[in-house]
């Protein structure tokens, strides 16, 4: 069965220092994966998206991913954290031959320290 | 704004009742999906919906049903609610109805159902 897996479910940086959240992914076939952010009392917003066209994907916000075959990871990074990328982070990923339906990760919440 | 509506924002009701949480896709969207998140079982998809017609289900309880209506909303109906029914209810639409490079989904804002 497909699934996501997200390393940490609580990772704090402080402001201005790198950014990354953890993701692995398990499919047979070739996935397209999701990073989606919520922030608190929202719903999910898209922040970049794996469809086969690049393997390095830049997203909104600064933030970029980048898909790793061999790894079966798509980790999420921003170069320096700003205090309102506090939020969730879930990575998603959906079975091209599966419909629709995204399969999410437990999500990682994101703490910047001032 | 994902131009996505859900309605109610809050739902507070007691076990064994049944309530009705509708979305309304963005325009010209034809698909909806509607996914549950609680602390215990994160986000979870529940069923999927292609112009008027069941697409896709997942972890859905015989308890919930939904639908599509002709102008593209959806209701998801839950009856003898219990306890553990108690989670955030997201709607979101995409334009396409599988899973293609175009097949973007866009999230409402969720509705909170509590059951006390």
């Amino acid at each position: 069965a497909q699934s996501v897996t997200q390393l940490g479910s609580h990772v704090s940086v402080s402001e201005g220092a790198l950014v990354l959240l953890r993701c692995n992914y398990s499919s047979s076939v070739p996935p397209y994966l999701f990073w989606y952010v919520q922030y608190p009392n929202q719903g999910l917003q898209l922040l970049l998206k794996y469809t086969s066209a690049a393997t390095l994907v830049k997203g909104i916000n600064g933030f970029e991913a980048e898909f790793k075959k061999s790894e079966t990871s798509f980790h999420l990074t921003k170069p320096s954290a700003h205090m309102s990328d506090a939020a969730e982070y879930f990575c998603a990923v959906r079975i091209n031959n599966q419909g629709g339906k995204l399969i999410f990760g437990q999500g990682t919440e994101l703490s910047v320290k001032p | 704004d994902s131009g996505v509506t859900q309605t109610p924002k809050h739902l507070i009701t007691a076990t064994g009742q049944r309530v009705t949480l509708r979305c309304s896709p963005r325009s010209g969207d034809l698909s909806v999906y509607w996914y549950q998140q609680s602390l215990d079982q994160g986000l979870q998809f529940l069923i999927q919906y292609y112009n008027g017609e069941e697409r896709a289900k997942g972890n859905i309880l015989e308890r919930f049903s939904a639908q599509q209506f002709p102008d593209l909303h959806s209701e998801l109906n839950l009856s003898s609610l219990e306890l553990g029914d108690s989670a955030l209810y997201f709607c979101a639409s995409s334009a396409t109805p599988s899973g293609d490079s175009y097949n973007e989904q866009f999230f409402g804002p969720g509705t909170r159902l509590t059951v006390l």
